[in-house]
């Protein structure tokens, strides 16, 4: 069955260090983006990508990069920037140019803590 | 740039009951609107979506959600509700890039 795969689930990151969330789908979706979760506050996105070797920042992208090197695969990297990385992290795919069929699938997520 | 508001944090009913979880966007055009739900450390699941047409849309589990330009809301509901549906719900509209409300997390009583 078609879907997107985030690895691992859970993450903890020590102060200082880089750590890279991955994403990969198989639906042959064009765009995919990566969502930060955080208690009450709802999805907020941080980048996404229309097409390959192509991406741009959301609302929340410092201290944080991206790369769409494949069509399939949207790593997310949580740099020692980003001053309070602890949350839940959702990567989603969509086709692209048709508003009409923009519904998004996600991927169940990662949970990534400092320790 | 587009916004959703879901104006309640929490709402708790009992097993059976009916359900209504308010949405109100904010967008300049045709708006492009959807209901999403989030169980525990789970990632969102479409449940229904409004482009066009009819405004009232039937969705996935027994969901509908009614579309009321006037109103600028997109109310999401469910006539009898079963402890399964205890989950979180996030509105969002979409004009671009998808916007998401905060959310409305529900609690089933048995």
């Amino acid at each position: 069955d078609g879907g997107i795969t985030q690895s691992p689930k859970y993450l903890f990151r020590k102060e200082g260090q880089n750590v890279t969330l991955s994403c990969e789908q198989n639906l042959n979706h064009d765009a995919m983006y990566w969502y930060r979760q955080d208690p009450g506050q709802g999805l907020r996105l941080i980048y996404y990508s229309q097409i390959v070797n192509d991406f741009q920042k959301g609302d929340i992208a410092e201290g944080y990069s991206v790369s769409r090197e494949k069509k399939e695969s949207f790593p997310l990297t949580v740099t020692s920037a980003q001053k309070n990385p602890t949350a839940f992290y959702l990567c989603a795919s969509s086709v692209w140019g048709s508003l009409a069929d923009r519904g998004y699938t996600f991927g169940s997520g990662t949970r990534l803590t400092v320790v | 740039a587009q916004s959703v508001t879901q104006p309640d944090i929490h709402i708790t009913v009992s097993e059976g009951a009916s359900l209504e979880l308010r949405c109100n966007y904010s967008y300049g055009a045709t708006p492009y609107l959807f209901w999403y739900v989030q169980s525990p450390g789970q990632g969102l699941q479409l449940l229904l979506k409004y482009f066009s047409g009819d405004t009232l849309v039937q969705g996935i589990k027994g969901f509908e959600a009614e579309f009321k330009r006037s109103q600028s809301s997109f109310n999401l509901r469910k006539p009898s509700v079963h402890w399964s549906d205890a989950a979180e719900y996030f509105c969002a509209v979409s004009g671009g890039d998808m916007r998401f409300g905060a959310g409305t997390r529900l609690t089933v009583k048995p």
